[in-house]
């Protein structure tokens, strides 16, 4: 099946740092969200983005389809952006969505 | 929009009792539901796709019969957790997605923490 790979596992920021945190996936997907999970376990939405760029804030996030890979991008990170990321996959042939590894961010103040 | 809300947040009980955890998309229909496990500082795993009107898909190496889904309506999915022990004990957390559309993201509840003593 699919293998969805995130990195860095582990990230510690100063806060007002940037940062850029990448996906990868082994195969051609038909969707791709970001998630925020927060220290009470949480998943909130960030992007919902099978290709190209979005922007929200201080987060946007951009889907190279064809190239295989995410990146979530980070600026002026504040403490309460500490918790653990997830990107997430959907693939029209298996009807399921697959999880990645996970970052795990620390934002010191 | 777009709400699922997951009840109870929280259980504590004694081995060999069965919990039931609802999952219910509040402001939208959900032919699909999904059932994800969580372990402590792991991802979430896919426990199974959960079809109103139908059977669960489940899989590989989960059990069926430890892991009852009922999808009896477009608005509410339910996971039992039936003879409950020790091992059972981790985070449940249900996603929708809007018409059992998958291009259409997917909406999370709150999770489950359920611990088995």
């Amino acid at each position: 099946g699919i293998q969805v790979e995130q990195s860095p596992p582990d990230l510690i920021l100063q806060e007002g740092a940037n940062s850029t945190l990448r996906c990868n996936f082994s195969d051609s997907v038909n969707n791709l969200q970001w998630f925020h999970q927060n220290p009470w376990g949480q998943l909130i939405n960030l992007f919902y983005i099978p290709s190209g760029t979005k922007q929200n804030g201080r987060l946007s996030a951009t889907t190279v389809a064809t190239e295989r890979y995410s990146l979530l991008y980070i600026s002026s990170s504040q403490t309460t952006d500490s918790g653990v990321y997830f990107c997430a996959v959907y693939t029209s042939g298996t009807y399921k969505y697959i999880f990645g590894t996970g970052t795990r961010l620390k934002v010191l103040a | 929009g777009a709400v699922v809300s997951q009840h109870p947040s929280w259980v504590i009980c004694k081995s060999g009792t069965s919990v039931k955890i609802e999952c219910r998309s509040l402001d939208f229909q959900a032919t699909t539901m999904f059932w994800y496990r969580q372990f402590p500082k792991q991802s979430l795993m896919l426990m199974a796709t959960s079809n109103e009107g139908s059977k669960a898909t489940y899989e590989q190496g989960v059990e069926k019969d430890k892991f009852l889904i009922n999808h009896a309506s477009l608005t509410l999915s339910t996971l039992t957790v039936t003879s409950a022990h020790p091992e059972d004990s981790s985070f449940y957390i249900c996603s929708a997605t809007r018409g059992g559309n998958f291009n259409q993201p997917q909406h999370f509840g709150d999770g489950t923490r359920l611990s088995i003593l």
